[in-house]
């Protein structure tokens, strides 16, 4: 089946850079998503990348390697309101299209 | 616009109980999906729905039921309820599975406590 590797935690100072990876099985791979949910909060999505390279948005920038399967998300000029559990999804079609989640990473923002 | 709404918010039953939850996506959304959130863990898929079909599920036992309505709502069933079964209940709604950007529209869940 699917499964994607993300470290467990990540903390950073406000201001700086942090990079969050995330390596995924090629099963049926069809794109790698990153979502961001505060404690208590409903996951939002951040980005989404299908084709090899970097998509940016703002301050938060993903990018992908199929040939390595493997992706990342970062952010740049940290806030304190930049402090969740960051998650890299799967997008996958097998029997069907389903999006896979990892664990998550949790970020600490620290002042 | 109205978001992707769920029902109730909270859920308290006991073991071998029935829950049902509900889900209505975003206007426009055919596809709905159902995931579970222990505490503090990864979001788990249970289920996905698009134009009233089941189209695929995850890795959770037959006792783990839903369905999804003409108008595109739709409701998780959970049977014989056991204490692992306590969690947070995401559903997200797209637009269906081969066209869409991979975005995902979650509503806040349904907590569901097991006792």
């Amino acid at each position: 089946g699917q499964s994607l590797e993300q470290p467990s935690e990540v903390t950073a100072v406000e201001g700086a850079i942090v990079q969050i990876n995330c390596t995924y099985q090629t099963s049926g791979f069809y794109g790698l998503s990153w979502y961001q949910q505060h404690d208590g909060g409903a996951p939002t999505f951040l980005s989404y990348n299908a084709l090899d390279g970097l998509e940016e948005t703002g301050r938060f920038s993903s990018f992908l390697s199929r040939s390595d399967s493997y992706g990342y998300l970062l952010l740049q000029e940290l806030q304190m309101k930049d402090s969740a559990s960051y998650f890299c999804a799967q997008k996958a079609l097998t029997g069907g299209f389903k999006t896979i989640f990892g664990a998550g990473t949790r970020l600490f923002v620290k002042a | 616009e109205a978001g992707v709404t769920q029902s109730p918010t909270h859920l308290i039953k006991t073991r071998g109980q029935q829950a049902t939850l509900r889900c209505s996506p975003i206007s426009g959304h055919t596809s709905v999906y159902w995931y579970q959130q222990a505490l503090g863990l990864g979001l788990q898929f249970l289920l996905w729905y698009d134009e009233g079909e089941e189209r695929n599920r995850g890795n959770f036992p037959p006792r783990f039921s839903g369905r999804q309505f003409p108008n595109y709502s739709s409701e998780l069933n959970v049977n014989a309820l056991e204490l692992e079964d306590s969690a947070l209940y995401l559903c997200a709604s797209s637009f269906t599975g081969t066209v869409n950007t991979g975005e995902l529209f979650f509503g806040e869940g349904s907590r569901l406590t097991v006792l």
